[in-house]
């Protein structure tokens, strides 16, 4: 059974960091992009970024609001996806949910979600 | 950044009718739209991906269609379990981009 579950959330301060994890299970990791996505309170979905795998190089994506603030990496060995978010504002205060990619046929897909972890950034 | 054009924003529906939610683009983005499903305090669920492919286990009451720039969602036969929002999401250009959302109320 495909399982992705995040962690890493909380309560953070404006201008502060933060590092999120998603553990991965029942899947073969290193075979799929893996993506974030956020969602802020009673709003809709935001595509955050994505990571590809070791053959495209572990080359990476970011949405035009958090380019040059977050980072995503992925440990393959460990089955993770990370999301390190720096210069946090509070319009980053969000559920962040850790997605599984599926790539058919020349076609992108989130299909596993995790159920998501929540940041608030607030003083 | 291409723009996700999702309408309508809500609608209301009765047990048993059909309903069409549409997602324009842009520009064009030849197939590459899926459509999510997400309930209340749930995460997203995929329903269609390549516009129009039904994902493994979606019952297919579910169907979508189209290409380019214009793309449909179409949900037959509805039940009170399909209360939820309905969204697509492009990835042909980066950053993917998700339409704003479609609310979706079964009297």
């Amino acid at each position: 059974e495909v399982q992705l579950v995040e962690s890493g959330g909380g309560l953070v301060q404006p201008g502060g960091s933060l590092r999120l994890s998603c553990a991965a299970s029942g899947f073969t990791f290193n075979e799929h992009y893996m993506d974030w996505v956020r969602q802020a309170p009673g709003k809709g979905l935001e595509w955050v970024g994505r990571i590809r795998k070791k053959s495209n190089s572990y080359t990476t994506e970011y949405a035009t609001s958090v380019k040059g603030r977050f980072t995503i990496s992925r440990d393959d060995l460990k089955k993770s996806l990370f999301l390190q978010m720096n210069s946090l504002r509070t319009e980053d205060t969000a559920v962040y949910y850790c997605c599984r990619v599926v790539s058919r046929s020349e076609n992108d897909a989130l299909d596993f979600w995790g159920l998501g972890t929540v940041i608030t950034v607030s003083s | 950044a291409i723009q996700m054009t999702q309408s309508p924003s809500s609608l209301s529906a009765s047990v048993g009718d059909s309903v069409t939610i549409t997602c324009r683009a842009s520009q064009d983005i030849r197939n590459d739209l899926g459509w999510y499903q997400q309930k209340p305090g749930e995460a997203p669920k995929l329903l269609i991906y390549a516009a129009s492919t039904l994902q493994s286990g979606v019952p297919s009451k579910f169907s979508g269609s189209g290409s380019g720039t214009d793309f449909t969602l179409t949900i037959s036969s509805l039940q009170p379990e399909d209360s939820a929002t309905y969204y697509c999401l492009q990835d042909f250009y980066y950053p993917c981009t998700f339409g704003q959302g479609t609310k979706l109320e079964i009297k």
